[in-house]
């Protein structure tokens, strides 16, 4: 496996709470992506980062933020967490443009997230 | 925007064969993906075609076609461990899309 952690694994908090998933690699990679995965809808990119301090918005983003202060890192927050946010999480990492062409997304094994 | 369709779901025999079609349409293109996910886990790479034809990898194999914006993942031999999630994904400028995904179950 590529060295990709996610914490916590689970987790179950309040509407109005704040909440902060972390994404952690070991592998050097230049970009990093935060999904988050529904029944039906798939896995919906909420934002990703492409260098420390470089981050940008993906289809889901309202409610969402994040930060990269460190290559290996990547934080998503949700400010004031909604009943509609209880979602699988899912971060991935990539090494960015390739020889052989293939940017592959290696991803973690996800944080289930409830919102009551 | 983008718009990914798959089937939802498909079910075959142990030992057939399956194929799973994707169509898409999207701003950009950088390549197509193929993931598999069995329940409660993590995506895990299948395949990658950014180039028109068939790239066979073992057992599984993917097809492109640019100007129609289609793809189809072809499962052969099938085993009993085949039956997961089968996400199809367009990469555009590094943010890869996916669609809804196509759950597969194998029966003996």
């Amino acid at each position: 496996d590529a060295g990709i952690t996610q914490s916590p694994r689970h987790k179950v908090t309040e509407t109005g709470t704040p909440v902060t998933l972390r994404c952690h690699q070991t592998e050097n990679h230049r970009y990093m992506y935060w999904y988050r995965q529904d029944p039906g809808h798939g896995l919906r990119l909420i934002h990703y980062s492409y260098g420390v301090k470089d981050t940008d918005k993906g289809e889901v983003s309202d409610g969402y933020s994040v930060s990269r202060s460190k290559t290996e890192d990547f934080l998503l927050t949700l400010e004031s967490a909604t009943s509609s946010q209880t979602s699988v999480y899912f971060c991935a990492i990539s090494p960015g443009q390739q020889s052989s062409g293939a940017n592959v997304l290696t991803f973690g094994a996800g944080s289930r997230l409830t919102v009551l | 925007g983008q718009n990914i369709d798959q089937p939802t779901e498909m079910t075959a025999t142990e030992g057939a064969i399956v194929q799973i079609n994707c169509t898409y349409q999207t701003s950009g293109f950088n390549g197509l993906f193929w993931y598999q996910q069995h329940a409660g886990e993590a995506p895990t790479f299948l395949s990658y075609n950014v180039l028109d034809g068939l790239e066979e990898k073992g057992r599984f194999s993917s097809f492109l076609s640019r100007s129609k914006g289609y793809s189809y993942l072809l499962l052969k031999e099938l085993q009993m461990k085949d039956s997961a999630s089968y996400l199809c994904a367009v990469m555009d400028d590094y943010k890869l899309s996916f669609g809804a995904g196509t759950t597969v179950t194998v029966r003996a």
